[in-house]
């Protein structure tokens, strides 16, 4: 059973495009997470949410709007995608707190031509 | 805000040889957790150091968290060649949540 899920694994769409990527855990984790990895193997956060709630936004711009229906689920919605937004992005979950060691997803391959 | 940073940023080893990377942050950090991330692949949990001055082995792998708190060493005795991936650190700062460190990638050849 895989613990961390994301749908699609690879995404390749054209600038101005608008697109989703699902997440979804069955750790019973309370806390999810979303990072760009970019071509420099930088992992950055991007969003945190525990039980539905938002509570992390990073220096994001607001074309990336993520949801949250249930706290085994964030998902992330893309509008007017633009060159600089192609990366690896992954969901992440982890029990409790902000602190606590994360499960990752396999990741998203978002390609943007 | 909180900066982690990774050196070498890069390392290629032959089979046998040792390697450490170490990481390095800009504020106190109230733990830190280290992760592997094989090519392709995503970042998998190994460990987690809370302790000043702890250390921690996992076979060849030997973990350490500095006096200070502000600083952490991964070292791996006899790489092999599954040892290749990108080994992040990732700490705890003021803010209470998690940031990652600029990572190391390591190359093992026969």
């Amino acid at each position: 059973d895989t613990a961390v899920s994301q749908t699609p694994k690879y995404l390749v769409t054209q600038m101005g495009n608008d697109k989703s990527i699902k997440c979804e855990q069955n750790l019973g984790h309370d806390t999810m997470y979303w990072y760009k990895q970019d071509s420099k193997k930088f992992l950055k956060i991007m969003f945190s949410y525990n039980n539905k709630e938002l509570i992390i936004n990073e220096t994001v711009p607001n074309r990336f709007s993520p949801k949250s229906p249930d706290k085994a689920h964030l998902n992330l919605h893309i509008n007017s995608l633009e060159l600089g937004d192609s990366a690896v992005y992954f969901c992440a979950s982890g029990s409790g707190t902000l602190n606590q060691p994360q499960h990752f997803g396999d990741g998203t391959r978002l390609s943007i031509l | 805000g909180q900066q982690v940073m990774q050196i070498p940023q890069y390392q290629h080893v032959q089979e046998g040889e040792d390697f450490t990377t170490y990481c390095n942050s800009s504020t106190t950090l109230s733990n830190i957790q280290w992760y592997k991330q094989r090519p392709g692949g995503h970042p998998v949990f190994l460990i987690q150091l809370v302790k000043s001055g702890e250390v921690k082995k996992q076979k060849r792998l030997t973990f350490q968290f500095g006096e200070a708190k502000k600083n952490s060493s991964l070292h791996i005795t006899a790489t092999q060649t599954t040892d290749v991936g990108t080994y992040f650190c990732a700490g705890t700062g003021t803010a209470s949540k998690l940031t990652f460190g600029t990572g190391t990638r390591l190359q093992v050849t026969l």
